[in-house]
């Protein structure tokens, strides 16, 4: 069954410490891919997207993330993180059968 | 270009109540999606819309349901309301439909208290 797990379902991480968030998938074939950031009481905002070419993907707001064919992964990572970033992270998995998925969220605190 | 705009923000009903939820989808997106988001189910999907046709439904029971009008613009109904409907519900629109290379644009959501 098509499936997105993030294994982590709270991080917490030092202020100015790097930031790795893991999500994998299990499709028959490479989905179109996504991360998303959630800030409490709003809707969902996209960091980024693979669909193909480059497996390493530039987001907004500083992020990243490398996709992974062999490990079934496309793990989201910051070098420095800031107390804004303190968010919900969601990763999400597409296929061209119009169906979406998401994986549970990890929870991200940024200690001062 | 203004984005997904979901109203109302906060509404409060009690159990056996029905509700209506709106959604404007970003101009020119024809596809709208709705999602339930609760802390202990996460974020469940339960349909979508393309062109006023549904294309996707989730596993929802029959009380939840929706529709997309001309414009676009969808609203989703829950009928026989109950205390485990209590949840932020998101909606999100994009080109041409989920799943595809278009991400999803999503609205700040209703939140939706059950007593």
């Amino acid at each position: 069954a098509q499936s997105v797990t993030q294994p982590d379902i709270h991080i917490t991480v030092s202020e100015g410490a790097s930031l790795e968030l893991r999500c994998n998938y299990s499709y028959g074939a490479t989905p179109y891919l996504f991360w998303y950031v959630q800030s409490p009481g709003q809707g969902l905002q996209l960091l980024l997207k693979y669909f193909s070419g480059d497996t390493l993907v530039q987001g907004i707001k500083g992020f990243e993330a490398e996709f992974k064919r062999s490990q079934s992964s496309f793990n989201l990572r910051k070098p420095s993180v800031h107390w804004s970033d303190a968010a919900e992270y969601f990763c999400a998995a597409g296929y061209n059968n119009n169906d979406m998925r998401f994986g549970a969220g990890t929870r991200l605190t940024v200690k001062p | 270009k203004a984005g997904v705009t979901q109203t109302p923000r906060y509404l409060i009903k009690t159990r056996g109540q029905q509700v209506t939820l709106s959604c404007s989808p970003i101009s020119g997106h024809r596809s709208v999606s709705w999602y339930q988001q609760t802390p202990g189910q996460g974020l469940q999907f339960l349909f979508e819309y393309f062109s006023e046709t549904q294309r996707n439904k989730g596993n929802f029971p029959g009380r939840f349901s929706g529709r997309q009008f001309s414009n676009s613009r969808s609203e989703m109904n829950v009928s026989t309301l109950e205390l485990g409907d209590s949840a932020l519900y998101l909606c999100a629109s994009s080109l041409e439909g989920q799943g595809g290379n278009q991400p999803q644009h999503f609205g700040d959501g209703t939140r939706l208290s059950i007593l």
